[in-house]
């Protein structure tokens, strides 16, 4: 079966930086995607990765290591208003996006 | 205004109650999907589809229908709702040349008593 595991649950300081894991087994692999969701709202993109590495998007990075089936979502200079939740999704080999269930990041003044 | 829209925002129905769910966009966006968010779980796709033509159950379809009635508009249905369909649900969209980011509506609280 396809599974997606992560967190459920980080506390950090403001700041300070997080990283938050997402290890995947899935039928296939078309990318990988970080979501940000503050409660009630949508899911808005964060990253993509495709190849191995790290992409840096101002105080966020994502990693990827496809032959591990692992990525992180680094976050740094942590402000109150990243207190959300972080989904992790895999696209499989049939171009579906297959969810984790979210880590909800507290952040702490 | 909003790319991606979805009516109603709130809904508070009762078990047997048939439903319906809109979506709409103007993204111009071939690709649109309904899914369902519960607490503790991640997000779970219903329906989706590709073109006004194509229509593809998701992992949970049983007991919900769909209508593409535009490449603007997506619609879920509800026959007869029951109690464990309460849940949080999510329209979104995609364009396959930008390697198929979805982008979301602001979601449907549907409340089933």
């Amino acid at each position: 079966g396809q599974n997606i595991d992560q967190p459920t649950e980080m506390t950090a300081t403001e700041g300070a930086i997080v990283q938050i894991n997402c290890t995947y087994q899935t039928s296939g692999f078309n990318g990988l995607f970080w979501y940000q969701q503050h409660a009630g709202e949508a899911p808005t993109f964060l990253s993509y990765n495709v190849l191995d590495g790290l992409e840096e998007k101002g105080r966020f990075s994502s990693f990827l290591s496809r032959s591990k089936g692992y990525s992180y979502l680094l976050l740094k200079e942590l402000q109150m208003k990243d207190s959300a939740s972080y989904l992790c999704a895999v696209m499989d080999s049939n171009y579906q996006l297959i969810w984790g269930a979210g880590t909800k990041l507290i952040i702490k003044p | 205004d909003a790319d991606v829209t979805q009516t109603p925002r709130n809904r508070i129905t009762k078990t047997g109650k048939r439903i319906m769910l809109e979506c709409s966009q103007t993204k111009g966006h071939d690709r649109m999907y309904w899914y369902r968010q519960d607490p503790g779980l991640g997000l779970r796709l219903i329906y989706y589809s590709f073109d006004v033509k194509d229509i593809n159950k998701g992992e949970i379809s049983d007991g919900y229908s769909v209508s593409r009635q535009a490449q603007a508009k997506f619609s879920l249905s509800l026959e007869s709702a029951i109690p464990n369909q309460t849940a949080l649900y999510f329209c979104a969209t995609s364009d396959w040349g930008h390697y198929n980011e979805q982008f979301f509506g602001p979601g449907t609280r549907l409340t089933v008593l």
